[in-house]
């Protein structure tokens, strides 16, 4: 079972609409969590970062952590086409180690 | 972009040859990782830096080896290409080495072992 996982989609959603991304994940001990974006052809880049359990949010983007269940969320309102990439969640626990979800596709339909 | 840059952006090499891809960044980032990104795994580490001819293994690194002589410089070797090698790999950029340091990622270098 991988550490982390992750639906790869693809999901396509028109303009507008609010975009629902998630992971789980199995090691109690990861307190750092990221999401990052990707766009086809690019190396990703960090997008929000969040330590322990909660929501920040960052204009159009939140993301919540639920520690408890393992779970960590992001949301994309008001979605435009330039939001069209994959995005990928990352977390650690207190070392420099990453662990990467597959990464889910997101297309934004104008 | 972190001032990353890799080379070459694209390589087809065939089964046994030796293949080294370079990440160079100029802005003198301490730590640095290599990275492969495949389908349905997302980015798993292979090795990485943490100063000047100081490397250390990742989760991969079996069929890799590195070297960094120069700040600047991460060389990621492939002694003896194998198809399994086939992946796109991304070098990467931090300053602490911790969980709060964030990674830059430079753009790629798309690479097929026939």
């Amino acid at each position: 079972q991988k550490e982390v996982e992750q639906d790869p989609g693809p999901l396509s959603v028109p303009e507008g609409a609010i975009v629902s991304l998630n992971c789980t994940y199995s090691n109690s001990a990861f307190q750092y969590f990221m999401w990052y974006r990707q766009y086809s052809r690019k190396g990703p880049e960090l997008l929000m970062y969040t330590y322990s359990s909660g929501n920040k949010e960052d204009g159009r983007f939140t993301a919540q952590v639920d520690k408890s269940s393992k779970y960590i969320s992001l949301f994309i309102r008001d979605s435009q086409p330039s939001d069209s990439a994959t995005y990928l969640c990352a977390m650690s626990g207190n070392d420099y180690k990453l662990s990467f979800g597959a990464g889910t596709t997101v297309t934004v339909r104008a | 972009d972190a001032g990353i840059t890799q080379s070459p952006r694209h390589k087809v090499t065939e089964t046994g040859t030796p293949v080294t891809l370079r990440c160079h960044q100029t802005e003198n980032h301490r730590y640095m990782y290599w990275y492969r990104q495949d389908p349905g795994h997302g980015l798993r580490l292979i090795h990485y830096s943490y100063g000047v001819k100081d490397t250390d293994k990742g989760e991969v690194s079996d069929g890799y080896s590195v070297s960094r002589s120069k700040t600047e410089d991460f060389l990621l070797t492939l002694e003896s290409a194998t198809s399994s090698q086939t992946s796109v790999y991304f070098c990467a950029v931090g300053d602490s080495g911790t969980s709060t340091d964030t990674q830059y990622f430079g753009p790629g270098t798309r690479l097929t072992v026939l």
